[in-house]
């Protein structure tokens, strides 16, 4: 069974500093794709930055960039130059093959506070 | 692009009684999917829908709840003679498939659920 386990239920970090969020998986396909979301308080999930498994590059978009391992089975999240905004909780997910319609595996989070 | 939207975004209940909750997802998206979220977990998948057909249900989904997505836009999730345990945020995500490249679904705010 495919399941994602995020290891930090806490993390800290000051503005401006970057931070890498950990996320590990564990599947036995050879195609799947990794996801990180956002939740603030407010409850929404904001999708962040997508990893497919071929991607022969690293996933960036803007301040959010994905270190993805293969042979770990990893896909940390890095944010560089934190901001207060970023404070959260941080889901790594994985598209689920055993459903048909892409459904999501989710990991239990990690909560990110920023401070000045 | 208006985004996802959910209502209620609250609903408290006492035990025994029916909810429902209705989804509206980005216009031109035909997946449709339902999540359960209790707190301090990450997002669990219940049920999706491809346009108006429902495709798949995940072992969660228990005889008391049912969804429904009529004419392939709006969706609806129902759940009768609560129970205490079915406290939680519910979470609708929509996606536009087939996309190259990526799968990523955009959610909703959520109903969060009370049952006293």
């Amino acid at each position: 069974a495919q399941k994602i386990t995020q290891t930090q239920p806490g993390m800290f970090v000051q503005e401006k500093e970057a931070v890498t969020l950990d996320c590990t998986y564990d599947t036995s396909d050879q195609s799947y794709g990794l996801f990180w979301y956002k939740q603030p308080s407010s409850g929404e999930m904001i999708f962040l930055i997508y990893q497919g498994s071929y991607d022969e590059q690293n996933a960036t978009e803007g301040r959010y960039s994905l270190n993805f391992q293969k042979a770990r089975k990893s896909a940390n999240l890095v944010i560089s130059a934190s901001q207060l905004g970023d404070s959260a909780m941080y889901f790594c997910a994985m598209r689920d093959p055993n459903q048909a319609g892409t459904a999501l595996i989710f990991g239990k989070g990690t909560t990110l506070s920023v401070s000045s | 692009d208006t985004g996802v939207s959910q209502d209620p975004r609250h609903k408290i209940t006492k035990r025994g009684q029916n909810v429902t909750f209705r989804c509206d997802p980005i216009s031109e998206h035909n997946r449709l999917y339902w999540y359960r979220q209790t707190l301090g977990q990450g997002p669990e998948f219940l049920t999706y829908f491809q346009n108006e057909a429902q495709l798949e249900k995940s072992r969660l989904l228990s005889d008391r709840f049912s969804a429904e997505r009529p004419k392939g836009s709006f969706s609806t999730l129902e759940i009768q003679r609560t129970e205490q345990g079915d406290s939680a945020m519910y979470l609708c995500a929509s996606s536009l498939v087939p996309r190259p490249n990526s799968y990523e679904q955009y959610f909703g705010p959520g109903t969060r659920l009370t049952v006293t």
